[in-house]
């Protein structure tokens, strides 16, 4: 069966510091991945997606990037952190039927 | 852009109680599907419904699938305190948008027992 890990569950970064959230995925081979943040618990506001390695569509224009450097493997990144770069992100697959399954998400907060 | 709206945004009832979850679009959708979130948790897929007109059951819960696919609601039976969440209605573009979902601002509900 396919399961998604993200890591850290959680993070606390100041200001100005760097970020990298990973996002993998086992038991599927050539998934499309996606990015998005949900803030204050409501809808999810899409920021990345993949649809195979090094192919990245950004969504919303911001200070956050993507990269697919493996084919199960997706990455969240920042130069800079933003205090409005708080939320709670998740990282998804879909299925061939463009079902998506989630992460268990990462919260970070911005300091 | 294709828009999804959920109403009611916020909906507490008491523990037996039924209830009905809208989620509208002008937009049409090649499938709309719903998803329940826990707090701190990612969202579950609940259900896909495809065919306009299409009805779904799921226990107490019943989805609705529009018959001009623009538009999805979701009934819940004798409402119980383990349905509380963040219900989210999502819908797959055609064409060229068929990679993206576009999800609604979601439906927080309260069960209270």
């Amino acid at each position: 069966s396919q399961t998604i890990h993200q890591w850290p569950a959680t993070l606390v970064q100041p200001v100005g510091s760097p970020l990298s959230l990973e996002c993998t995925v086992e038991g599927t081979s050539n998934p499309n991945l996606y990015w998005y943040r949900q803030a204050a618990g409501r809808g999810l506001q899409l920021l990345f997606y993949s649809v195979g390695i090094g192919q990245i569509s950004s969504e919303v224009p911001q200070n956050l990037s993507a990269s697919r450097p493996q084919d199960r493997q997706f990455i969240l990144s920042s130069k800079k952190l933003l205090l409005s770069d708080s939320g709670f992100y998740l990282c998804a697959w879909t299925t061939s039927a463009n079902e998506q399954y989630f992460g268990p998400g990462t919260r970070l907060t911005v300091t | 852009t294709q828009l999804l709206e959920q109403s009611p945004q916020f909906l507490s009832i008491q523990e037996g109680e039924n209830l009905t979850v809208y989620c509208n679009s002008s937009s049409v959708f090649s499938s709309l599907q719903w998803y329940r979130q826990e707090p701190g948790e990612g969202p579950v897929l609940l259900v896909t419904v495809v065919t306009g007109g299409e009805v779904k059951k799921l226990k107490r819960l019943t989805f609705q699938f529009g018959d001009a696919r623009k538009d999805s609601s979701l009934h819940i039976t004798a409402a119980q305190p383990g349905d509380t969440g963040l219900y989210l209605c999502a819908g797959l573009g055609s064409g060229g948008s068929n990679y993206k979902l576009t999800f609604g601002k979601g439906t927080l509900l309260t069960v209270n027992p």
